[in-house]
């Protein structure tokens, strides 16, 4: 079977640093995915992890342990349009969590 | 490009009528899904298929049809609509399942 946890909520401050943990436990895993969706619009494309370690793109970075099932993003200096949801997916099938949703308050 | 097209943007229909949700991209990608999303419960894969003429379930597949006669379009029919099928309905295309998927702007649908 395939279980994928997120916190549901989280809030956070601007200019602060926020970690949002993914756990999973899935029959097959080829990587990890994160997704970022504003309210009312598509998902858009975060990162991609295959291999164990960190992954670093501007003011996001996302880690993954294939050998834990865990998985999180890191935003830094945050800003109030990062108020979204962050969906976590797994491949090889594509499954999602349930998301997580931010709210960045001034 | 227009990446991925999804129609209608809107639907509203009572039970037991059947409709298509189509969707089609431009990308030349192989790898095309179909998922729904629902308040609190994240986004659930209906059926995806790796190329033309190729189609498998997801994992909440009933009640809906799909198929891939072409490269380019994905479309998904639900058979007999019914109110547990209201929700906003997306469809995403990648180069294969491991690469970055791009989503349409969404169907929401209504049954009454």
């Amino acid at each position: 079977g395939q279980n994928i946890d997120q916190p549901t909520e989280m809030t956070a401050t601007e200019g602060a640093i926020v970690q949002i943990n993914c756990t999973y436990q899935t029959s097959g895993f080829n990587g990890l995915f994160w997704y970022q969706q504003h309210a009312g619009e598509a998902p858009t494309f975060l990162s991609y992890n295959v291999l164990d370690g960190l992954e670093e793109k501007g003011r996001f970075s996302s880690f993954l342990s294939r050998s834990k099932g865990y998985s999180y993003l890191l935003l830094k200096e945050l800003q109030m349009k990062d108020s979204a949801s962050y969906l976590c997916a797994v491949t090889d099938k594509l499954i999602f969590g349930t998301g997580t949703r931010l709210q960045v308050f001034p | 490009n227009a990446g991925v097209t999804q129609t209608p943007k809107f639907q509203v229909l009572k039970t037991g009528q059947s409709m298509t949700l189509q969707c089609a991209q431009d990308m030349n990608h192989e790898y095309m899904s179909w998922y729904r999303q629902d308040p609190g419960m994240g986004l659930r894969l209906i059926h995806y298929s790796v190329g033309a003429g190729i189609t498998d379930q997801g994992e909440v597949p009933n009640g809906y049809n799909v198929s891939r006669s072409t490269t380019e379009d994905f479309p998904l029919r639900l058979l007999s609509a019914a109110p547990s099928q209201t929700s906003v309905y997306f469809c995403a295309s990648s180069r294969s399942g491991n690469q970055p998927q791009h989503f349409g702007d969404g169907t929401r649908l209504s049954i009454l």
